[in-house]
């Protein structure tokens, strides 16, 4: 079984729309909890990070951790053409390792 | 903004050739990283640097090599490709920011091995 488990979709949603992008996890021992954007034929960027458990808000993106499901979540309000990318979600505990998920596939249709 | 650059973008070779990836930071970071990446896959580390001199095998079984003379500059190497080997390598350097390491990506090479 992964470590980290995420839907690769694709997802597609009209613009204006509320995405959720979920991943589950089975370590508990991960505590810093990461989303990267990757463009098509580009490296991942980093989006947000989160520690521990709670929410993070920058604009119109929001993540959320709940550690006791073991489950992390991306939202993205008012979403727009230009946030048609993979998202792929991330996890370190407190070594050097670093988990990603599989990524999902995001397209926003205008 | 990230400044890590990866040539070539795109590279078709046959089997048995000798290949050289090419990474280059101007950042001035102490660490970096090679992951490869398939579609529908996650990222799987293959080799990572702290340092100058530094080399480490990460968790995906690699035929590549990696050096480190110079902080900003980490070529991979394949000494005999095969088919095995196309897919998506992209490198890394890293910094840590209130705690968290962040990670800044290269547009990744993509080769494929005929």
């Amino acid at each position: 079984q992964k470590e980290v488990e995420q839907d690769p979709g694709p997802l597609s949603v009209p613009e204006g729309a509320i995405v959720s992008l979920n991943c589950t996890y089975s370590n508990s021992a991960f505590q810093y909890f990461m989303w990267y954007r990757q463009y098509s034929r580009k490296g991942p960027e980093l989006l947000m990070y989160t520690y521990s458990s709670g929410n993070k808000e920058d604009g119109r993106f929001t993540a959320q951790v709940d550690k006791s499901s073991k489950y992390i979540s991306l939202f993205i309000r008012d979403s727009q053409p230009s946030d048609s990318a993979t998202y792929l979600c991330a996890m370190r505990d407190n070594t050097d390792k670093l988990i990603f998920g599989t990524g999902t596939r995001l397209q926003v249709f205008p | 903004e990230a400044d890590i650059y990866q040539t070539p973008r795109y590279l078709v070779i046959g089997t048995g050739k000798k290949i050289t990836l090419e990474c280059s930071q101007t950042m001035g970071h102490d660490k970096m990283y090679w992951y490869q990446q398939d579609p529908g896959m996650e990222l799987h580390l293959i080799h990572y640097s702290y340092g100058v001199n530094s080399t480490e095998k990460g968790d995906l079984s690699s035929e590549s090599t990696v050096s480190r003379i110079r902080t900003e500059h980490f070529p991979l190497t394949l000494e005999s490709a095969r088919p095995s080997h196309t897919s998506q390598y992209l490198c890394a350097s890293s910094e840590y920011r209130t705690g968290v390491e962040k990670l800044f990506f290269g547009s990744g090479t993509q080769l494929s091995v005929l």
